[in-house]
C-alpha cells in the first residue's frame, strides 16, 4: 500500500538554527513528490516538486532533496515567518489522480 | 489572478441535514480535486474531475457524498444526510492540464456536524 510518513511530528527551532524535516515514502513507482506549506486556517501552498532520486530544488531558505525512499526539506537559518506545517505528498506512477499526503511536520521558529 | 475559492469557509449543521460545499477553481484549470482532512488525520483524496467528467472518485467515503462539476467550471460537493464523522476540513484544488503539475489549493471549508 502506498503511504507517506513524516518526522518529526513537531519541531521547535530557535531563529537561525538550521534543521531538516524528513519524508519517507512507499509507493509503487514514484511519479512525483511534492512539498507544501500550510498555515493555520489556510490551504496547502505549493513549494516544490521532485521527480527523481538525486534531484534538489531550492527556494529562499528551503532546499528539498530526494532519494529512492525519502525526501528531506532542509531549512537554513529559519525565521519566525517560516513557522507552519510542512506537508509531503507523493503521486504514484500508477495513479494520475491521487496525491497521497503525509501527516505533516509542525515547525515553530522562536525569535 | 484569483486563486481557488471555496465557500462557505465554515459550516455547522446538525446530523441528518444536507450541506453543499462549493469550489471555484483557477480559471482555465481543467483538473479539479476534492480532498478532506479529518481531525488528527492526514489530508485524503476524495475525487478528481477533468473538466466536467469524473476521472477518479475512488476516495469518496460513501454514497452520501455527491460531487458535480457542471460545465467544467465550478464544482459542488453535497453531503446528504450528514453524519458526525463527516466533520473535517474539505479542500478543493485545481491544476492545469498535464501530468506532474502542481495543484493550487483553496483555503478549505471547515464542516462541523453536531
Amino acid at each position: 500500500e502506498d503511504q507517506v510518513t513524516q518526522s518529526p511530528e513537531a519541531l521547535r527551532l530557535q531563529e537561525g538554527e538550521s534543521s531538516s524535516l524528513n519524508c519517507s515514502y512507499t509507493v509503487s513507482g514514484l511519479r512525483g513528490l511534492f512539498w507544501y506549506r500550510q498555515d493555520p486556517g489556510k490551504g496547502p501552498e505549493f513549494l516544490f516538486t521532485l521527480y527523481s532520486a538525486g534531484e534538489e530544488k531550492e527556494k529562499e531558505r528551503l532546499k528539498a532533496t530526494l532519494t529512492k525512499k525519502e525526501s528531506f526539506l532542509h531549512i537554513t537559518a529559519p525565521k519566525p515567518e517560516d513557522s507552519a506545517t510542512y506537508l509531503c505528498a507523493v503521486q504514484a506512477a500508477t495513479s494520475y489522480d491521487k496525491v497521497i499526503f503525509g501527516p505533516g511536520t509542525s515547525l515553530s521558529v522562536i525569535p | 489572478e484569483a486563486g481557488v475559492t471555496q465557500f462557505p469557509s465554515h459550516s455547522v449543521i446538525e446530523k441528518g441535514q444536507t450541506v453543499t460545499l462549493r469550489c471555484d477553481p483557477i480559471s482555465g484549470h481543467d483538473n479539479l480535486y476534492w480532498y478532506r482532512r479529518v481531525m488528527g488525520k492526514e489530508i485524503k483524496f476524495l475525487l478528481h474531475f477533468v473538466k466536467e467528467s469524473k476521472q477518479d472518485e475512488s476516495g469518496m467515503p460513501n454514497n452520501r457524498f455527491l460531487a458535480e462539476r457542471t460545465g467544467g467550471t465550478y464544482s459542488t460537493l453535497k453531503v446528504q444526510p450528514a453524519e458526525l464523522e463527516d466533520s473535517g476540513v474539505y479542500f478543493c484544488a485545481s491544476s492545469p492540464v498535464g501530468a506532474n503539475t502542481e495543484a493550487f489549493f483553496g483555503q478549505g471549508t471547515r464542516l462541523t456536524v453536531v
